[in-house]
């Protein structure tokens, strides 16, 4: 069974870089889409972008100025950088895997509650 | 982006009750619709992908269709496990985006 750990600090201080690392265990990062999406508390879901294991990416156009997602192959672990946050990027933070050609995502972690404050 | 709009956004029904929620996307995204189960303080859980096709694990009691470009969630006879927020999700078209989130509770 696969799973998958968010891991990062909680706290964020505006204008800074929020960063967060998804460790997957029980299965290969290769050959499969792995994707960040958050939400902010008590909202709905935003999808913020996804890494292929070769490296390619695709990320939300209303984020992908900020955003940069990266893969580590030998550690099975992929990460998110956001950069120059503030209060609207508080949220929980999921990693998740996609399924299928990444039409949707299958394996979750338990999400990490980042808050951006000073 | 694709406009993804559910109604209800809740809805309060009693155990045994069926219980249908709607998704309605602003253009055509073939059959990638898929829908999620979230209850507090947890990530969501797929349900169905392929507008249609059960998730492996879930109860046969959920099922999903589409009908153009309108696709519905059912839940037959309602458990109290089910009671949690349902969500929609589109990956026909980039970026991925979800329906606003269908709440329900108990009556």
């Amino acid at each position: 069974q696969v799973q998958l750990q968010e891991s990062g600090p909680g706290l964020v201080k505006p204008s800074e870089t929020l960063s967060l690392t998804c460790t997957v265990s029980g299965g290969s990062i290769n050959n499969n889409y792995w994707n960040w999406i958050r939400q902010p508390p008590e909202k709905g879901l935003q999808w913020i972008g996804y890494i292929y294991y070769t490296g390619n990416t695709n990320y939300n156009p209303s984020l992908r100025s900020r955003v940069t997602i990266s893969v580590d192959t030998s550690k099975n672990q992929f990460s998110l950088k956001l950069a120059s946050v503030t209060a609207a990027d508080t949220a929980v933070y999921f990693c998740a895997r996609g399924h299928y050609g990444n039409a949707e995502f299958d394996f979750w972690g338990q999400g990490s509650l980042v808050t951006v404050s000073s | 982006d694709i406009q993804l709009t559910q109604t209800p956004s809740f809805l309060s029904s009693s155990v045994g009750d069926r219980v249908t929620i709607t998704c309605r996307a602003s253009q055509g995204i073939n059959s990638y619709l898929a829908w999620y189960q979230q209850k507090p303080g947890r990530a969501p859980k797929l349900l169905i992908y392929g507008a249609s096709t059960l998730q492996s694990g879930v109860p046969s009691s959920f099922s999903g269709s589409r009908y153009g470009t309108e696709f519905t969630l059912t839940i037959n006879s309602l458990q109290p496990e089910d009671f949690a927020t349902y969500y929609c999700q589109q990956g026909n078209t980039f970026p991925v985006t979800f329906g606003g989130g269908t709440k329900v509770e108990i009556k």
